[in-house]
């Protein structure tokens, strides 16, 4: 089966740092995606790691460590449109496409 | 480029009743994706088509769920009939292929309530 944890919620002020961890149990890897929500909008794709350490995309970082089952997403400089949900999502084999979410951090970035 | 477009936005039904869902996915994507997300859970997997073949269906809840896609362009999700449980928003996905990242585009959900 698959576990995908992440924090329900996060409070950060504008113009900060924050960081959302995400920490999986899967079968099998064979990718981590970060998806941005607005409520009653598409996710929105950010970020994917497959090898270790850190990509970095503008204001937007993604950390993946598939030893320890670990990956986070920072974002730099908050401001208020980054108020939303955050979805972990995970690639389980090489070849299927279908990808397994965590329930999601809904971040609320106040003034 | 056009995004992933789903038809109805918001469709309310009485327990029995049939549903239809439609989505376009962005011209020239081969890959079809059907996830659904009930009030309180994770965005769940249906299933996913290639071109206009099943490729995986393994989660589709029960018999009372028909997907189609016939030509290979848009696809249908039909829920007959419609339970309760079924409510929820269900998502649209499409991408190109199958190497790399294969990112998913998503479209903005059908949201379903039964009464």
């Amino acid at each position: 089966g698959q576990n995908i944890d992440q924090p329900t919620e996060m409070t950060a002020t504008e113009g900060a740092i924050v960081q959302i961890n995400c920490t999986y149990q899967t079968s099998g890897f064979n990718g981590l995606f970060w998806y941005q929500q607005h409520a009653g909008e598409a996710p929105t794709f950010l970020s994917y790691n497959v090898l270790d350490g850190l990509e970095e995309k503008g204001r937007f970082s993604s950390f993946l460590s598939r030893s320890k089952g670990y990956s986070y997403l920072l974002l730099k400089e908050l401001q208020m449109k980054d108020s939303a949900s955050y979805l972990c999502a995970v690639r389980e084999q090489t070849g299927a496409n279908n990808l397994f979410f965590g329930t999601g951090t809904r971040l609320t970035v106040i003034p | 480029e056009a995004g992933v477009t789903q038809f109805p936005s918001h469709s309310v039904i009485e327990k029995g009743q049939t549903v239809t869902l439609r989505c376009d996915p962005i011209s020239g994507h081969d890959n079809l994706y059907w996830y659904r997300r009930v009030m309180g859970k994770e965005i769940k997997f249906l299933l996913h088509f290639v071109k206009e073949s099943k490729q995986d269906e393994s989660g589709m809840p029960n018999n009372r769920f028909l997907a189609e896609r016939t030509g290979g362009t848009y696809s249908t999700l039909k829920v007959q009939p419609a339970e309760l449980e079924d409510s929820g928003v269900y998502f649209c996905a499409s991408s190109v292929g199958h190497s790399g990242a294969n990112v998913l585009t998503f479209g903005a959900g059908s949201r379903l309530t039964v009464l």
